[in-house]
């Protein structure tokens, strides 16, 4: 059983540029969830896909988008990048046959905007 | 508005000592609430959930609806329970869409 991975594992970019982070989900689950956690905080949930659908979201604003594939991977991609985007980015995936209600998480991207 | 709050950032314990982690919720409705943990380098996993009302690695949390709390306790703490940990609950209609605390960090010294 291969767990949840996401890549890249570290990133650098300047305020206004773009970025697409990417995530596998775990085998047997067809739910990918994002969240942001900002330094010394909780993590926040971003949105959900599930079945290449989004399936709710957090307040987070529209240049936070995402995108689910037929194989269940997924990327979050955030637009105009801002100096608050700086965070880890966590997925999780869950559902299916395999997962059921359970999230696992991987172990994140690590986004710093200069 | 759904939220929860852990109100201590950092506790601080002697090994053998008793731990309690507090978790306190506000959730209209019968909420459904979790303890995540995340070891050093290690990705963040689900420590344990209340419908279960399991023990994991000796740690135990009841949920107590009058005073809105999901407090996490241990009766001998260990130096591998190290960790930070989080409480969180589903946003309403979504049980694997979860809202976090901020997070405990457990620091238990020999």
């Amino acid at each position: 059983e291969t767990g949840v991975t996401q890549s890249p594992t570290h990133l650098i970019k300047t305020r206004g540029q773009q970025v697409t982070l990417r995530c596998s989900s775990q085998s047997g689950h067809n739910t990918v969830s994002w969240y942001q956690q900002a330094l010394g905080q909780g993590p926040q949930f971003i949105f959900q896909y599930y079945r290449e659908e989004e399936n709710g979201r957090g307040n987070f604003p529209p240049r936070f988008s995402g995108l689910q594939f037929p194989n269940y991977s997924s990327e979050l991609n955030v637009n105009a990048l801002e100096l608050d985007d700086s965070a880890l980015y966590l997925c999780a995936s869950s559902g299916g046959l395999a997962g059921g209600r359970d999230q696992y998480f991987g172990p994140g991207t690590r986004l710093l905007v200069l | 508005a759904q939220r929860v709050t852990q109100p201590e950032k950092l506790l601080s314990v002697f090994k053998g000592a008793p731990v309690e982690l507090k978790c306190n919720y506000s959730y209209s409705g019968s909420p459904e609430l979790f303890w995540y943990v995340q070891y050093s380098r290690q990705r963040l996993q689900l420590l344990l959930r209340h419908i279960s009302r399991e023990s994991i690695k000796g740690f135990t949390a009841d949920l107590n609806k009058g005073e809105t709390s999901f407090h996490l306790k241990k009766p001998f703490a260990q130096e591998e329970d190290s960790a930070m940990y989080y409480c969180a609950l589903p946003f309403s209609g979504g049980y694997n869409k979860l809202i976090f605390g901020a997070g405990t960090r457990l620091a238990v010294h020999p």
